[in-house]
């Protein structure tokens, strides 16, 4: 079945380490995007990656990094310099049609939480 | 100014009726809107899209859009209470950026 998928589902972490969240699409879309949500909160842009080995900052990238080495996978590391890690994280992929068309499809997310 | 805007809510509304959701950007050049309905838990599924003036019905979801006023609506009509969610206006501007608005709360009454 084609989807994406993301792991861990939950996640423990303490405070100072780092922690890489996984992201993989198989629906052979082109972009790929990090967002973080907080409770009761709106989705906040982290990340995204229009192709291969490129990508842009979104509104909240300090504390975080991403690769893009394959076209299928998006891994988000969630560095020690985030001050407040604890979310929600959710990856989304989507195919470009044309210019600035596609939907946007989300994994199930991963939940952080920091001890 | 933020760059999609919607009302926190909650929207109540009694089963039966019509739910009038909105949401404003502040991107001129944005081409393409969704609609997402997003349960507590879970990753937020797709409801509408949009991308010309006008409005698109599917089923008994309408969207409405207005690019001379940087305006786009979701109705629901005849809600249920398995509407009941928050509902996320998502904009497409510049460079593909994806932005979302912080949702409204939507609740359906018996």
């Amino acid at each position: 079945d084609g989807g994406i998928t993301q792991s861990p589902k939950y996640l423990f972490r303490k405070e100072g380490q780092n922690v890489t969240l996984s992201c993989e699409q198989n629906l052979n879309h082109d972009a790929m995007y990090w967002y973080r949500q907080d409770p009761g909160q709106g989705l906040r842009l982290i990340y995204y990656s229009q192709i291969v080995n490129d990508f842009q900052k979104g509104d909240i990238a300090e504390g975080y990094s991403v690769s893009r080495e394959k076209k299928e996978s998006f891994p988000l590391t969630v560095t020690s310099a985030q001050k407040n890690p604890t979310a929600f994280y959710l990856c989304a992929s989507r195919k470009l049609i044309q210019a600035n068309t596609g939907e946007l499809f989300f994994g199930e997310g991963s939940r952080l939480t920091v001890l | 100014q933020k760059e999609v805007e919607q009302n926190s809510g909650p929207l109540s509304v009694p089963e039966g009726a019509i739910a009038s959701l909105n949401c404003t950007y502040s991107d001129r050049v944005s081409q393409s809107f969704f609609w997402y309905r997003q349960y507590s838990g879970k990753s937020p599924e797709l409801i509408m899209s949009i991308y010309s003036n006008g409005d698109k019905e599917d089923g008994r979801f309408t969207a409405q859009l207005n690019k001379a006023s940087q305006y786009v609506s979701l109705l629901i009509r005849d809600s249920q209470p398995s509407d009941s969610a928050t509902y996320l206006c998502a904009v497409i501007g510049r460079a593909s950026k994806l932005t979302f608005g912080t949702g409204t709360r939507l609740q359906v009454t018996l």
